[in-house]
Parts: C-alpha cells; structure tokens; sequence
C-alpha cells in the first residue's frame, strides 16, 4: 500500500482479556518497529523486526507483550492479560533498511483498557 | 542510555511570531530527524540531518545540527496556526530514539 496501515485504530478491552494490534509495512520496506505512546510521553521502542534476522525485543515491557512478523511483512503484536497501564496509543513504523532516513508511521491504535 | 531532552515542553505563541525549540543529547548520534505530529496521527517526518553543523531550511522551518552532532534546533519564522502540533526530535544509532516533544500550540 501507499502508507504503513494499522487496525484497528481504536480498541477497548476490558482488563485480563488479550488484544491483537495489527501492521502493514509499506510494500518492500524490510525494518518494521512498535512503539508506544503514552500521554505525555515520547515514543517508547517496543521491538524492531529487519529482514530475516532475530527481532530486537530489547523493548518489550512485560512477558504478556509479544510480536511477530509473518513472510517479511504483516506483523501483530499481541498483549496477553492486559493490564490499565497498557492504554496507549501503539504506532507501528517501517523503513527501507537501517532507520537513517527516518521512518514513515501509521495513525497508530488507541488501546483503552478498562 | 541514550536520552533526547527536549525543550520546551510547551509553547503557544501568537501568529506571526518566531520561535525555537530545541533537542539535546550528551550522545552523539549518527543523524538526527525531526518529526510532526498532529491528534490522532503518526509522527510524520520532517527533515534528517547528518553531518555536524548541518543547516536545512524548509519553507519557514531551519533545522541546525550541532557541531558535534549532539544537538538540534528548530526555528520557525512567522508562525502559523498550521505549525499547532508535536514536534518530535530523534537520534538514530542501531535504533531511533525520540524526545519528548515540544507541543506548539499558535494561537490566530
């Protein structure tokens, strides 16, 4: 596609239940990275997949938060048992390769846990 | 651990008027990008600089890299209500990491 897509863009779960966030990378884009964003926050790195290699999931606050990326492209991460202090908004990025240039965003998903 | 400061937090201003904000580091970083985000978007990118001393200008933005690629400044002429947003610093190494932000509010 044109841009980096994630759905849903809004999503509110009640607290113990799991969710499921969603990315599309622009087309041949081979880095793919969460963040979250938190209110009055920066971007907090969640996990970089580049090509074939192991993710970095240096990020990852918890062991209920897990990510995958299925044939180079599509990725979801998951957060298990959700807690009140996962709400955030989750943005996903991709890049051609290393992240030099910069990176182009989707509008994000706004996790409410309640 | 690298940490991005950014200041300053908040700014709101009146139409017409110029201002800067400004991004630090005690780390070097390979480049440096800035990013603006609006409510209910993704950052969106600005401009990338990368050697020391760099200079960009976009329209009534400038964009200046330090010296010794630790810092950044954005001034921006003639502030417009279009300018209201989060602007957001990033230093790249193996991976980007971002300030705060600097949340610009002009007012018309």
């Amino acid at each position: 596609g044109a841009g980096v897509s994630q759905s849903p863009s809004n999503k509110v779960t009640e607290k113990g239940k799991d969710v499921e966030l969603r990315c599309d990378p622009i087309s041949g884009h081979t880095a793919l990275y969460w963040y979250r964003q938190s209110l009055g926050q920066g971007l907090e790195f969640l996990i970089y997949f580049q090509g074939n290699s192991a993710p970095d999931k240096s990020g990852l606050p918890s062991d209920r938060f897990s990510a995958e990326r299925t044939g180079g492209s599509v990725s979801t991460l998951t957060i298990q048992r959700t807690q009140q202090e996962d709400s955030a908004v989750y943005l996903c990025a991709s890049s051609v390769g290393h992240p030099l240039g910069g990176y182009t965003f989707g509008s994000g998903t706004r996790l409410t846990v309640v | 651990t690298q940490l991005l400061e950014q200041s300053p937090q908040f700014l709101s201003i009146q139409e017409g008027e110029n201002l800067t904000v400004y991004c630090n580091s005690s780390s070097v970083f390979s480049s440096l990008q800035w990013y603006r985000q609006e409510p209910g978007e993704g950052p969106v990118l600005l401009v990338t600089v990368v050697t020391g001393g760099e200079v960009k200008k976009l329209k009534r933005l400038t964009f200046q890299f330090g010296d010794a690629r630790k810092d950044s400044s954005l001034h921006i002429t003639a502030a417009q209500p279009g300018d209201t947003g989060l602007y957001l610093c990033a230093g790249a190494g193996d991976k980007i990491i971002f300030g705060k932000g600097t949340r610009l509010h002009i007012l018309p």
